[in-house]
């Protein structure tokens, strides 16, 4: 059974940093790419960052480059989340998903339960 | 960035009816087009990928179809599980961006 399980959200003051991650079981992560998505009510659903199989192409939106970095260890089937300089507009539920491949169309097939990332003073 | 928008939000109807979920995308991006289901609480699951190709596991009363800016989401007979937002996304080119969802609500 493929599953994504999430960890490393909470409270964190503005301009803290907090590390989330994600481990996989069940599929040959090795194989898969990518992606973090949050939630907000205000702004729906936003994607955030993708990485690549062998971690070779990553993608950030305008919004958090420079201050969140997404890495991926393949030895311990695990996607990361480095989120740095925080502000309080990231204050939000992060997912990180799996992306599938089904002939050059892409869709995240499977998706973490959710993590809630509080940036508050 | 691609701009979606979705209509109509919020949708009302019954148990049977037949419901249709309308995705504009801001230019053409082919059919790099998705649909997903979110339950509240809960995360998105794919429903649709491809505009019109049917996600393994998902109920056949589901089809999507659509290319270019125009897209469309068709639930042929609503059931009660099926109560939920909707959310189409693009991802013809990054970053990749969804629309604001459509909450199926109990008419």
């Amino acid at each position: 059974e493929v599953q994504l399980v999430q960890s490393g959200g909470g409270l964190v003051q503005p301009g803290g940093s907090l590390r989330l991650s994600c481990a996989a079981s069940g599929f040959t992560f090795s194989s898969y790419e990518f992606n973090w998505v949050r939630q907000t009510p205000e702004k729906g659903l936003e994607w955030v960052s993708y990485i690549s199989i062998g971690a070779s192409t990553i993608y950030y939106a305008d919004s958090v480059r420079g201050r969140f970095t997404i890495s991926r260890d393949d030895a311990k089937n695990s996607l990361y989340l480095q989120m740095n300089s925080l502000r309080v507009e990231d204050t939000a539920v992060y997912y990180c998903a799996r992306d599938r491949d089904y002939s050059n169309w892409y869709a995240s097939d499977y998706w973490g339960q959710g993590t809630l990332v509080t940036v508050s003073s | 960035d691609i701009q979606m928008t979705q209509s109509p939000s919020p949708l009302s109807a019954s148990v049977g009816d037949r419901v249709t979920i309308t995705c504009r995308a801001s230019q053409s991006i082919s059919n790099y087009l998705n649909w997903y289901q979110q339950e509240p609480g809960k995360a998105p699951k794919l429903l649709i990928y491809a505009a019109s190709s049917l996600q393994s596991g998902v109920p056949s009363r589901f089809s999507g179809n659509g290319s270019g800016t125009d897209f469309t989401l068709i639930i042929s007979s609503l059931q009660s599980e099926d109560f939920a937002t909707y959310y189409c996304q693009q991802s013809y080119s990054t970053p990749w961006t969804f629309g604001q969802g459509t909450k199926v609500e109990i008419k």
